[in-house]
């Protein structure tokens, strides 16, 4: 009865390479997000996404992709990996569009360690 | 752009011992702000969430006050016990982001 879950919990791979994180949540929320946790443990919004807007950080590496195959899923593509793409990342839903007054629900998180 | 601080970044103290947790934030027109645990190797926990209009919360030995027209929140933490130690993350949502915006965090360590 997992509220929000990522898979894979680790990832380890080299630079370069293609990689995907999954994200699922069953509190039928309408809106997702993705975060990164840096090294010094400080967590940035990346995307938040609806079926209706994708609202992208501008500090975001057009690298990165979030794609949504239906409202409960939203998996992150990572493409041409780089030494600096290391770190927790997290997915996280909520009820209503980004920016709104709903809590936020966080998934457990995925290390990814480029080396 | 909105920025979040959190006060201090570590503290020590004894277990039993009351103690506050501050935040700060720059950009007042928020819609909420939530503190969460994170526990080392661990993912978030939601601990309460504070409506723009609300002025406080409370669950159980936690407590959290909102002054959103001087862009501060406290975490007033109980009796407190070795379980409580843990970082302390303190977000708003709101104030021209999207998302949540983060504060850096307070390592709290509650000694036996």
């Amino acid at each position: 009865d997992t509220a929000v879950s990522q898979t894979p919990k680790y990832l380890v791979t080299q630079m370069g390479n293609d990689k995907s994180i999954k994200c699922e949540q069953n509190l039928g929320h309408d809106t997702m997000y993705w975060y990164k946790q840096d090294s010094k443990k400080f967590l940035k919004i990346m995307f938040s996404y609806n079926n209706k807007e994708l609202i992208i950080n501008e500090t975001v590496p057009n690298r990165f992709s979030p794609k949504s195959p239906d409202k409960a899923h939203l998996n992150l593509h990572i493409n041409s990996l780089e030494l600096g793409d290391s770190a927790v990342y997290f997915c996280a839903s909520s009820r209503g569009s980004g920016g709104s007054s709903y809590e936020q629900y966080f998934g457990p998180g995925t290390r990814l360690t480029v080396t | 752009k909105q920025e979040v601080t959190q006060i201090p970044a570590a503290l020590s103290v004894p277990e039993g011992e009351n103690l506050v947790l501050n935040c700060s934030f720059t950009d007042s027109a928020i819609y909420n702000l939530q503190w969460f645990r994170q526990d080392p190797g661990k993912g978030l926990t939601s601990l309460l969430l504070i409506q723009s209009s609300q002025r406080e919360q409370t669950s159980g030995r936690l407590n959290a006050s909102l002054d959103k027209s001087s862009g501060r929140s406290t975490l007033y933490i109980a009796a407190s016990q070795p379980g409580d130690s843990a970082t302390y993350l303190c977000a708003v949502s709101g104030g021209g982001a999207d998302g949540l915006t983060f504060g850096k965090g307070t390592h709290l360590i509650i000694q036996p």
